[in-house]
């Protein structure tokens, strides 16, 4: 079974500055990805960032970029320069590598405020 | 088109009505998901269709009847709610069952059972 735990219910932020968020998991499986979810006040939920458990060289999008240490399971996000527009849930998530139905586990969700 | 359209956005109904909601991307994709969302906790997977038939069923109650009319369309029917049904329905979909995670969500019917 997976499971995916983020211990920061709720994180701040002042605009223009870096945030790292953390994600730990726990996975019986060797190949597996990751992926951290934002879900802005307008509900949509949108894919952020993913990272495949077998390349070593952390995934990166613009001002989102992750910190993936597969020995100690964790998968953290860090935004940079943050903007309020950054402001949403962000979930963290895994799924197996070989996994019929695209099946994800998601974490319980941080909450990111940005201060202006 | 990269989006996901769900009708309606708001349903209040009461415990004995039938209302239905619906679900509808032109991305070409051949999976769509339904989840249920309650306030700060994280999606709960429902039910998944893949080619228009349903591959997963989460052991969702039977008052929640879902219906894939065709590879476009995604429909749930809602019949004898209860209040705790009460959530944020999410629609998503992607390019294949099996297709790494990368899931397009609609943003959601905020359904209230009286």
């Amino acid at each position: 079974a997976q499971t995916v735990t983020q211990s920061q219910p709720e994180m701040s932020v002042q605009e223009a500055e870096t945030v790292t968020l953390s994600c730990t998991y726990d996975t019986s499986e060797s190949d597996y990805y990751l992926f951290w979810y934002k879900q802005p006040p307008s509900r949509q939920m949108i894919l952020v960032i993913r990272q495949e458990a077998y390349k070593q060289q952390n995934a990166t999008e613009n001002r989102f970029s992750v910190n993936f240490q597969k020995a100690a399971k964790s998968f953290s996000l860090k935004i940079s320069d943050s903007q309020l527009g950054d402001a949403a849930m962000y979930f963290c998530a895994q799924r197996p590598f070989n996994n019929a139905g695209n099946m994800l586990t998601f974490g319980g969700g941080t909450r990111l405020m940005v201060k202006p | 088109d990269t989006e996901v359209t769900q009708t309606p956005k708001h349903l209040v109904m009461g415990m004995t009505n039938k209302k239905s909601l619906k679900c509808e991307q032109h991305m070409g994709h051949r999976a769509m998901y339904w989840y249920k969302q309650k306030a700060k906790k994280p999606p709960e997977l429902m039910f998944v269709y893949s080619y228009e038939k349903l591959s997963i069923n989460e052991s969702v109650p039977s008052r929640f009847s879902p219906e894939c009319p065709n590879s476009s369309l995604l429909n749930l029917h809602l019949h004898a709610l209860q209040p705790e049904d009460s959530a944020l329905y999410l629609c998503a979909s992607s390019h294949s069952f099996d297709r790494a995670g990368e899931l397009f969500f609609g943003e959601g019917s905020r359904l209230t059972v009286l």
